[in-house]
């Protein structure tokens, strides 16, 4: 069964807002993946990242591994219109493992 | 796209029928993956394949089978076909192994009547 848990299930943005989302585990994990996912597409890959502590950047994403290996965050800065979609983390546990993925959060564009 | 190309992108079909999927990838990677999506389930991992002639289960494996006779290509065949099965599958492709990102086709829509 599902073993990340992704929150909040489903947020609004609004233009210029700063949003956050996160996933956990009651698992240590040694990979932590996040991927944006828009209407009739497959996943694409947002970032990558390989040890407790790191903190990195593509654009406006900041992704952390958390420190207790058991979470990883994802802030989106400055949010526009396209940013909309559904955000899916992921995770490895070790060798012999498969990626485990998470149930998504579902952006929208506040009304 | 990872250059990854997914047959067809919609199928309808009624139960009891054969279906197979195909996903082919011009990346030469080695390691190829089928999963499908469901509301309140995420991704869940069908089959996968290291290699050509080398394939094992998945998660959720039951009613499915796998071909992987080139490197490029991965098959999914669903024997007869359930109304369980009505999905949106996924073929994934990684260069190195599990521990790696994975990047992934566009879908098939599947459903079954």
């Amino acid at each position: 069964g599902q073993q990340l848990n992704q929150s909040p299930q489903s947020m609004f943005i609004q233009e210029g807002e700063d949003v956050s989302m996160n996933c956990t585990s009651s698992s240590i994990f040694n990979t932590w993946l996040w991927y944006k996912q828009e209407p009739g597409e497959g996943p694409v890959l947002l970032i990558a990242l390989y040890k407790a502590g790191e903190l990195t950047s593509n654009g406006r994403l900041t992704a952390q591994f958390g420190i207790t290996r058991k979470d990883s965050f994802l802030n989106i800065s400055a949010s526009i219109p396209s940013d909309v979609g559904i955000y899916f983390c992921a995770g490895h546990k070790a060798a012999g493992n498969k990626l485990t993925f998470g149930g998504g959060t579902r952006v929208l564009v506040k009304p | 796209d990872a250059g990854i190309t997914q047959s067809p992108r919609h199928k309808v079909t009624e139960t009891g029928t054969p279906v197979t999927l195909r996903c082919h990838q011009t990346e030469n990677h080695r390691y190829m993956y089928w999963y499908r999506q469901d509301p309140g389930h995420g991704l869940r991992l069908i089959h996968y394949s290291y290699g050509v002639k080398d394939t094992d289960k998945g998660e959720v494996s039951d009613g499915y089978s796998v071909s992987r006779s080139k490197t490029e290509d991965f098959l999914l065949t669903l024997e007869s076909a359930t109304s369980s099965q009505t999905s949106v599958y996924f073929c994934a492709i990684s260069s190195q192994g599990d521990d790696q990102p994975q990047h992934f086709g566009d879908g098939t829509r599947l459903s079954i009547l």
